[in-house]
């Protein structure tokens, strides 16, 4: 079964510029998560998905921040304007289903650089 | 509110030896643990997670780990490591709708 697919891998831009990430879950997964990993500390979770519709968007800094995934398959989340706080990888996971019995299966992600 | 806590930055075990990554939970009603590995410049790959049932769950690669309700603790463990285990560690707890991971151990296995 073909992963979690995210690109680029690799981003560099200067604050106050725009930067777009893609993220195409497992076949058949129902459940789509955007995490942000600064160094030092472990994933947080900025929005989910269940098929199109958000399901927790709580911990998204809505003024920059926007993601969508229209047709209930792959995501984009996008951040305008950068700030310099938010250099860090940003991670694709998706799963079956919700639920707290779900392992979540993660991409490789992306690394945003601002300078 | 539901945490996990990962009190030690890194562990350091000779190849061969046991290994114990170490990690605490504080969570309402019963848990939903997990864990979890990053090797570097990858994503997290899940390892095993405990739902209910037996206290002692199995996993990937060998490892497995301990519930232990009365000391509010899910250890990640391996009888003897490998230096391909060499990475960093993350324990998560469900709740809430959602994984609340911990700081991460680093695992450094030394030849």
């Amino acid at each position: 079964e073909a992963g979690v697919a995210q690109s680029p891998r690799y981003k560099i831009i200067e604050k106050r510029q725009s930067v777009a990430f893609w993220c195409n879950p497992i076949s058949g997964h129902a459940t789509l998560y955007w995490y942000q990993q600064i160094l030092g500390q472990g994933p947080k979770l900025l929005i989910q998905f269940q098929n199109n519709g958000v399901v927790d968007d709580s911990q998204l800094p809505k003024d920059r921040f926007s993601a969508e995934r229209l047709k209930g398959v792959d995501s984009t989340l996008k951040i305008q304007p950068a700030k310099l706080e938010d250099s860090a990888v940003y991670l694709c996971a998706s799963s079956f289903d919700r639920g707290g019995n779900q392992p979540q299966h993660f991409g490789d992600g992306t690394r945003l650089s601002i300078l | 509110a539901q945490s996990v806590a990962q009190p030690e930055d890194q562990v350091n075990v000779a190849e061969g030896n046991p290994l114990t990554v170490k990690c605490t939970y504080s969570v309402s009603g019963n848990p939903y643990l997990f864990w979890y590995v990053q090797y570097p410049n990858r994503g997290l790959q899940f390892l095993l997670k405990y739902i209910t049932g037996d206290n002692l769950v199995k996993g990937s690669y060998g490892f497995e780990a301990e519930f232990n309700k009365s000391q509010t603790s899910f250890h990640l463990k391996k009888p003897s490591a490998l230096v391909s285990d060499s990475a960093l560690y993350f324990c998560a707890s469900y709740g809430n709708n959602r994984l609340a991971f911990g700081k991460g151990n680093q695992v450094v296995v030394i030849p």
